[in-house]
């Protein structure tokens, strides 16, 4: 089944405790891309990534790192945590050989307290 | 840049109203449209696109026409359910880019 995965689904961590959230796509998409969604602000882009080690940041990428060093994959990384990066995330991946249309992972909820 | 605003929500509708979700764009060229649906604790999924002027995108019983000379891109369904009580998100992307400009979501409740 074509889907984009992202571990964990939950999560609840104190200020500066690294933490690493995975995404994994099985459909081979070279775009992969990171979302936080807060209530009011709908989805801003954090970090893209045309294909692997091509990445570049989005809309509000303070505080976060990402890396692409295989295809399928595309870690969200949070050196230094803190309270306003609670919020839920949400990578995708699209292809344009394959269509326009972005396909979601099922988000993972980060508290950061 | 480009830009995509649609209806503040919440919606309020009863089962079986008329729906209409309100999105209009601007871009330069000729983007793609897309409506995604984000259901309670899931992830956004495509509902429906168009990719031209005058295209008419449909599934589940939504459809959206994309109107160039309006920049518009409506959401409409003819009788609602329950459960299609969910966020909706206005999307585009332009021809030959990878990176996609979202509306902020409009909530659609449905009660009984």
């Amino acid at each position: 089944e074509a889907q984009v995965t992202q571990n964990p689904r939950y999560l609840i961590t104190v200020t500066g405790k690294k933490l690493t959230v995975t995404c994994s796509q099985n459909m081979n998409h070279e775009y992969m891309s990171w979302y936080r969604q807060d209530p009011g602000l709908g989805l801003r882009q954090i970090y893209y990534s045309m294909n692997v080690e091509v990445t570049d940041k989005g809309d509000v990428p303070e505080g976060y790192k990402v890396s692409r060093k295989e295809k399928r994959n595309f870690p969200l990384i949070l050196e230094s945590p803190s309270p306003n990066q609670t919020s839920l995330y949400f990578c995708a991946s699209s292809s344009q050989r394959e269509g326009p249309e972005q396909y979601f992972g099922p988000g993972t909820r980060l508290t950061v307290t | 840049g480009d830009s995509v605003t649609q209806m503040e929500g919440p919606v309020t509708l009863s089962e079986e109203a008329f729906l209409t979700i309100n999105c209009t764009y601007t871009a330069t060229g000729y983007p793609s449209l897309f409506w995604y649906v984000q259901y309670p604790g899931e992830g956004l999924q495509l509902l429906l696109k168009a990719t031209k002027a005058d295209d008419k995108g449909s599934n589940k019983g939504f459809e959206a026409t994309y109107r160039k000379e309006t920049t518009s891109f409506h959401l409409e369904k003819g009788s609602v359910q329950v459960s299609d009580s969910a966020v909706y998100f206005c999307a585009l992307k332009p021809g030959g880019s990878y990176i996609p400009t979202f509306g902020r979501g409009t909530s659609l409740i449905v009660h009984p």
